[in-house]
């Protein structure tokens, strides 16, 4: 079955740019998207299609994927973008997660 | 707005099933599939499903194959995610979330989450 990869933790400063990485075979063929998951609530969509922002998502969340890996990248990143991120993508009809990423934002 | 709202709170022993119901309004409920998506406590998001409310079509997760039933009510805008069978290890937060549209397949709305504990 098909997996994606990604780091249990990432650390970043406030104000600084925070990457996270999503992993899988031949990922580029697939189009990705990343949800925000803050302790206690639904998660949220912030990118799609690689690298669309739905409606109300702030320009600082971006994607790209490339190859293998995808990533998302927010920018300026602000306390309140402290949360657990997933990537997913579609395998032959099957909707896959990655492992979640914890953004540590201190 | 769009929204979705679930069925509450589950408590089952193992070996029964459970059914829950994610109620969609706001949008033409046909016209976009929806995902079922759980998450065990302290763990990540696991895609368990998903279902046309247009005809009932349905495609489920090959670890789930045999055991969810995923149905659509479209005179209540309802659908419904049935997991039968239930262990220790289905103790979880199940949501149900709706597709952005056209040929995007990301989940942009989504309900508010049912949690369902097994235990005897």
């Amino acid at each position: 079955s098909y997996e994606l990869t990604q780091p249990p933790s990432v650390s970043v400063s406030p104000g600084q740019t925070a990457s996270i990485t999503c992993s899988g075979n031949k990922l580029e063929d697939k189009y990705v998207c990343w949800y925000q998951q803050k302790p206690g609530q639904s998660p949220v969509l912030v990118v799609y299609q690689d690298s669309k922002r739905p409606s109300g998502i702030p320009e600082r969340f971006s994607g790209s994927n490339s190859g293998s890996t995808a990533t998302l990248t927010i920018s300026g990143t602000q306390v309140m973008d402290e949360a657990d991120y997933y990537c997913q993508a579609w395998d032959i009809n099957t909707g896959v997660f990655g492992g979640g990423t914890k953004l540590t934002v201190l | 707005q769009v929204q979705l709202v679930q069925s509450g709170a589950e408590v089952k022993r193992p070996g029964a099933s459970v059914k829950i119901s994610c109620e969609a309004s706001g949008y033409t409920f046909t016209s976009y599939f929806i995902d079922w998506v759980r998450q065990a406590p302290g763990q990540g998001l696991e895609w368990m499903g998903i279902i046309d409310p247009s005809g009932g079509t349905t495609s489920y997760a090959q670890k789930f194959q045999g055991r969810v039933t995923m149905t659509r009510d479209a005179s209540t805008n309802t659908v419904y995610m049935e997991l039968s069978s239930l262990r220790s290890e289905d103790t979880a937060v199940y949501y149900c979330a709706r597709v952005i549209g056209g040929a995007d397949t990301a989940m942009l709305f989504w309900g508010q989450g049912t949690r369902v504990t097994v235990s005897s």
